[in-house]
């Protein structure tokens, strides 16, 4: 079974704070991807990778950033947390195109 | 307008009933398919794939393609309460540089009832 875990189920930070959101997965997939879901505005993706050190935008990446020095682990960093970056952040892993979740992190910015 | 297109529901049917999840996508070169479930406050879990066009079936499952009319639909036979989710349905467009990108739709909320 592929398993991808992320570090925090919830999270509750402050405006301006650096948050980091890390990503790992047990499978060797090359890729991995970082995703918001809010409602009405379903699954956007932020970043992906297709190997270490790669990184590409996705749809929304204003505001964020990712790395990926070791295969199995792929960081989200919102360098000044805002508001309108609370979410369900969600990772997932693939090595072709079935993409496989981690459990997700809440992440409440007030 | 959206790539990936779903009818937001809700969608309630009785248990026991066969439950139909439709999709629709752009006019753009694809080659995958995909139908993930999600239970409220919980991650997407992929259930199906489906790679050419006809029906795939997997258990109670069955999803259909038709590419010709841009199509994927998702068949839930002998519905159960805890059938009741969200369902996303994910395409993987062929264009430069997202190779391995999905595009998801905004998911059908199925409430299966007693």
């Amino acid at each position: 079974d592929v398993k991808v875990t992320q570090s925090s189920r919830y999270l509750v930070k402050r405006t301006g704070e650096k948050v980091f959101l890390e990503c790992v997965q047990d499978m060797d997939h090359e890729n991995m991807f970082w995703y918001r879901q809010d409602p009405g505005l379903g699954l956007r993706l932020i970043y992906f990778s297709y190997d270490v050190k790669m990184k590409e935008k996705g749809d929304i990446p204003e505001g964020y950033s990712v790395s990926r020095e070791k295969k199995e682990r792929f960081s989200l960093i919102l360098e000044s947390a805002s508001t309108n970056q609370t979410s369900m952040y969600l990772c997932a892993s693939s090595s072709g195109y079935e993409q496989y979740f981690g459990p997700g992190t809440r992440l409440t910015v007030t | 307008q959206k790539e990936v297109e779903q009818n937001s529901g809700p969608l309630s049917v009785p248990e026991g009933a066969i439950a139909s999840l439709n999709c629709t996508y752009s006019d753009r070169v694809s080659q995958s398919f995909f139908w993930y479930r999600q239970y409220s406050g919980k991650s997407p879990e992929l259930i199906m794939s489906i790679y050419s066009n006809g029906d795939k079936e997997d258990g109670r499952f069955t999803a259909q393609l038709n590419k010709a009319s841009q199509y994927v639909s998702l068949l839930i036979r002998d519905s159960q309460p805890s059938d009741s989710a969200t369902y996303l349905c994910a395409v993987n467009f062929i264009s430069s540089g997202s190779a391995r990108q999905l595009t998801f739709g905004s998911g059908t909320q199925l409430t299966v009832l007693p």
